[in-house]
């Protein structure tokens, strides 16, 4: 099946810091990709869309200029947590498609983000 | 995206069939329904989804009731790896770049 793949599983670091999370799709085309965050106990929440060469688009209440995602290529998007802080811990996980075979969404592993 | 409403938790006993429910009177003819499974700290995954027939694949069947209202997921033998959340969602047919609006689901917990 699809794989999509999702590095790194795990990120310690201090407030203020930048943090860059990958998700590549291993075995087919992502023109579509999908950011999510999930805190503890809560179900995940979409935070924002990317297809492959645009701008990415935001839902309602996550700050485009925090959560930079970029998606330059249709095996790779990137999303970069700027200058995070402790309310920024979570698990970040990532999903693709291929929009044009219309394929179910397949999901990364997740990256769980820990902020001191 | 129509809502969908699911028991929050369910026990299964290894070996037995899992039957998970999921009520979505308000879908739409064009909206198709989706399940996927997050076991604990790993991402979802997608298990099945269908619009108005039923469906089986090698994970599991998927019963979808003639008025399109509600909806059963089964597990035929359940394992102790089928341990997770499942969500039931409705989604949107045509180009798969949808998005997918995750609700609480079901914890099933499969039992020795």
């Amino acid at each position: 099946g699809a794989v999509v793949s999702q590095h790194p599983s795990r990120v310690i670091c201090k407030s203020g810091t930048s943090v860059k999370i990958e998700c590549r799709s291993l075995d087919f085309q992502a023109t579509t990709m999908f950011w999510y965050r999930q805190f503890p106990k809560q179900s995940l929440m979409l935070m924002a869309t990317s297809n492959e060469g645009s701008k990415a688009t935001y839902e309602q209440g996550v700050e485009k200029d925090k959560f930079l995602i970029n998606h330059a290529s249709l095996t790779l998007s990137t999303l970069t947590v700027t200058s995070a802080h402790p309310e920024d811990s979570s698990f970040y996980i990532c999903s693709a498609t291929d929009s044009l075979s219309n394929q179910p969404q397949h999901f990364g592993d997740g990256t769980r983000l820990s902020i001191l | 995206d129509a809502k969908t409403t699911q028991p929050p938790s369910m026990d299964c006993a290894e070996g037995r069939a899992a039957n998970l429910p999921c009520n979505h009177s308000t879908i739409s003819g064009n909206e198709y329904v989706y399940w996927y499974r997050q076991i604990h700290s790993q991402g979802p995954q997608y298990i099945i989804h269908g619009l108005k027939n039923n469906e089986t694949n090698e994970m599991a069947s998927l019963i979808i009731t003639e008025d399109r209202k509600s909806s059963t997921l089964i597990l035929p033998h359940a394992t102790l790896r089928d341990t997770a959340v499942y969500y039931c969602i409705v989604r949107l047919s045509g180009g798969s770049n949808y998005k997918l609006t995750f609700g609480k689901g079901t914890l099933l917990t499969v039992n020795p």
